[in-house]
């Protein structure tokens, strides 16, 4: 099973590109999130997709944007990189329907340098 | 708004100890809660899974309990050994999202 799946896993940027991360996962689990790492604070919530359709802001989502695509895929957009989003991003996938709450699944991270 | 809280942040322990890592979170609304662990560099690994109406769960050398009504789920890992040296992060599941505390970051000692 390939589980969550996220490309690239690497990507320097210059301040102002824009570039789309893409998160896949095969588990038909109908939340994701993405998340970004950064030393000292943990990991951050910008975004979820509670289900295909529907998606909420979560504690930094300025300065982002994302669309849920269908059900497997899941992306996250800088429109215009800043320093400030170097980071690691990492997206994650879980299943909330009825009573089966499962357990959180996460992709490898992808490692973003803007310059 | 959910918050978590996890301590220590950081624990140095001699290989073969038993040890007990804290969770709190503020918000007792949660369906589940999770420990993973993330090596230096690498993503998360799921470790236990906690559904609300459980109070313990058990892994091998890892029992996690959660009291709901407190806010405060534990992780005992017992008789530590040095590849347990990782940062391990406990997340309070609610209805919409999933909130990470920071991680206490193990280190066991040969």
């Amino acid at each position: 099973n390939a589980g969550v799946t996220q490309t690239p896993k690497f990507q320097v940027l210059k301040t102002g590109q824009s570039m789309t991360l893409q998160c896949a996962q095969d588990m038909n689990h109908n939340s994701m999130y993405w998340y970004r790492q950064d030393p000292g604070m943990g990991l951050r919530l910008i975004y979820y997709s509670a289900s295909e359709g529907t998606t909420d802001k979560g504690e930094v989502p300025n300065g982002y944007n994302v669309s849920r695509l269908n059900k497997r895929e899941f992306s996250l957009r800088l429109e215009s990189a800043a320093p400030s989003q170097t980071s690691v991003y990492f997206c994650a996938s879980r299943a909330l329907t009825g009573g089966a709450r499962t357990e959180a699944f996460f992709g490898q991270g992808t490692r973003l340098t803007v310059v | 708004k959910q918050e978590v809280t996890q301590i220590p942040a950081a624990l140095s322990v001699p290989e073969g100890e038993n040890l007990v890592l804290n969770c709190s979170f503020t918000d007792s609304a949660i369906y589940n809660l999770q420990w993973f662990r993330q090596d230096p560099g690498k993503g998360l690994t799921s470790l236990l899974l906690i559904q609300s109406s459980q109070r313990e769960q058990t892994s091998g050398r890892l029992n996690a309990s959660l009291d709901k009504s407190s806010g405060r789920s534990t992780l005992y890992i017992a008789a530590s050994q040095p590849g347990d040296s990782a940062t391990y992060l406990c997340a309070p599941g609610s209805q919409g999202n999933l909130i990470f505390g920071k991680g206490t970051k193990l280190s066991v000692k040969p």
